[in-house]
C-alpha cells in the first residue's frame, strides 16, 4: 500500500491569502507530481519533479509554485489565492517497478475553496 | 487531437452485471503503457490495472480485466460481477516512452451501480 499524504484535506480561504498545500511520501520515490482536477473532470498536470532540486511546469498553466528540497516532500504554494484556484489538488509519486510500468500513487487530495 | 478518449460520460449498470468502460488512445510511439484508475466520491485515485504495449496477453487483476485491442487502439476496462462499491469515476491514462514518466488522462466515465 502506498504511503502518500496530503494536508489539509479541505481548505476554505479568502482571496489574496498565501497558502501552501503539503504533500509527503514515505516510499523514497524520486518522481512526484501535482495535478489540478475540477469535480468530475479530467486531471491536469501542473507541476512535476524528478528528484531533489528538480521541478518543472506541467501542461496546465498555473500560478502556483513548487519546491523539492527533500525527496519525501513536495509542497505547492499559491502566493495570492483567487476564486479561480478553487479546485481539487492531487499529489502523486511514482517508482520504477519494472520496465514499462510507472504506476503513479496518489494522495487523498486537497479540496481548495477560495471565497 | 485527444490522445485519450473516453466516450461514455456516465453509465448505469445493474448490480452483479458485467460492465465495459471504453477507452481509445492515439499515439505513434511503439512503446507505451495504459492505465486505469478509479476515483470514488471521496476523491482519492486508486490504481486498478496496467497494460504495456508489448504485453502479449490482456491484463487481469481480480474482477478487472483490460480488453486490449492494439490495432484498434482501444483499451477497454471490463469489470465482472459489479458491486455497489464500484460506483465511482473511472479514468483511462497513457504513458508514452518519451513522455518523461508523465501520464495523459482521459475525461473519465462516471459509473453508477444500481441495486
Amino acid at each position: 500500500e502506498a504511503d502518500i499524504y496530503q494536508t489539509p484535506r479541505y481548505l476554505v480561504i479568502g482571496t489574496g491569502k498565501k497558502i501552501t498545500l503539503e504533500c509527503s511520501q514515505t516510499m523514497g520515490h524520486d518522481k512526484m507530481y501535482w495535478y489540478q482536477q475540477d469535480p468530475g473532470m479530467e486531471l491536469h498536470l501542473i507541476h512535476y519533479s524528478y528528484g531533489v532540486n528538480s521541478t518543472e511546469k506541467g501542461d496546465l498553466s498555473s500560478e502556483s509554485t513548487v519546491s523539492r528540497i527533500r525527496t519525501e516532500h513536495f509542497p505547492l504554494t499559491l502566493e495570492s489565492a483567487r476564486p479561480s484556484h478553487t479546485s481539487q489538488y492531487l499529489c502523486a509519486s511514482s517508482p520504477q517497478i519494472r520496465e514499462g510500468l510507472y504506476e503513479q500513487y496518489f494522495g487523498p487530495g486537497t479540496r481548495l475553496t477560495v471565497t | 487531437a485527444q490522445k485519450i478518449t473516453q466516450t461514455q460520460p456516465g453509465m448505469f449498470v445493474q448490480e452483479k452485471e458485467a460492465v465495459t468502460l471504453d477507452c481509445t488512445y492515439d499515439t505513434s510511439d511503439p512503446s507505451y503503457g495504459l492505465f486505469w484508475y478509479k476515483q470514488p466520491s471521496s476523491g482519492e485515485m486508486i490504481f486498478l490495472i496496467y497494460q504495456g504495449s508489448y504485453d502479449q496477453q490482456n491484463a487481469t487483476e481480480g474482477r478487472y480485466s483490460l480488453n486490449f485491442q492494439k490495432a484498434r487502439k482501444s483499451a477497454n476496462l471490463v469489470i465482472s460481477a459489479s458491486q455497489l462499491g464500484d460506483s465511482a469515476m473511472y479514468f483511462c491514462a497513457m504513458r508514452e516512452e518519451d513522455s518523461n514518466y508523465q501520464l495523459i488522462w482521459g475525461a473519465g466515465t462516471k459509473l453508477i451501480i444500481k441495486p
